[in-house]
């Protein structure tokens, strides 16, 4: 069964430094997402991505994010200069019909 | 806006015996779907079931139920025989249709449910 993949699935940097999360859709799908989880709160929207712009995005989600489709396979999350609390899991998601499907994750630790 | 609400931050249950989650949600939109999803301590977002806001019937999947009760904007999971590989945090959450299609799924707190051998 197809699946989203995440890598890394565990990334360390210092406060400052720019980091990219990568994700691999389901292939066939058109919708991505990106969503955080703050240890021990909920999981929060950050943005949604459409026809290669972003269709929607969360107050969360400021200057200092950004994403991108740089091919027809992979998914970016690039957060510009880390902050210690940007700390989290980040999940990509994408969608086909009315579900999204989750990938593993990326726990970024940043400090 | 929407909100989703889990009033039950911790459950346990012994194995083989049924426990439900409860959730609710606020939303002013009548055509949306909401879905129950699983986070074992691997923490990646597994979908346990799915049910469309149109469709009176409650969705089942194997073990797993739910009584959707529109009205009052109730949406609870069922898990029968519970297994030990059930023990997970356990989000409820909502996802308006539009025409636009840029749906974004608002999540629970979450409970997280113990499994009792």
């Amino acid at each position: 069964e197809p699946e989203v993949t995440q890598t890394p699935s565990h990334q360390v940097t210092q406060m400052g430094q720019e980091v990219i999360l990568r994700c691999v859709p389901i292939s066939n799908h058109l919708y991505f997402y990106w969503y955080r989880q703050i240890l021990g709160q909920k999981v929060e929207f950050l943005v949604s991505f459409y026809n290669n712009e972003i269709s929607e995005k969360s107050e969360i989600f400021d200057d200092q994010f950004s994403v991108e489709r740089p091919d027809g396979s992979n998914f970016t999350l690039k957060i510009r200069s880390t902050k210690l609390e940007d700390s989290a899991m980040y999940f990509c998601a994408s969608r086909s019909g009315d579900t999204q499907y989750f990938g593993p994750g990326t726990r970024l630790t940043v400090l | 806006a929407q909100t989703v609400t889990q009033s039950q931050p911790e459950m346990s249950v012994q194995e083989a015996e049924t426990v439900t989650l409860s959730c609710t949600y606020d939303t002013s939109e009548s055509n949306y779907y909401l879905f129950w999803y699983k986070q074992p301590p691997s923490r990646q977002m597994i979908l346990v079931i799915r049910q469309e806001a149109y469709k009176q019937q409650n969705a089942t999947e194997n073990r797993f139920s739910v009584n959707f009760q529109k009205a009052a904007k109730s949406f609870s999971l069922k898990i029968s025989d519970s297994q030990l590989g059930d023990t997970a945090m356990y989000f409820c959450a909502f996802m308006k249709k539009n025409s636009g299609g840029y749906q974004k799924v608002t999540f629970g707190t979450g409970t997280k449910l113990q499994v009792i051998p």
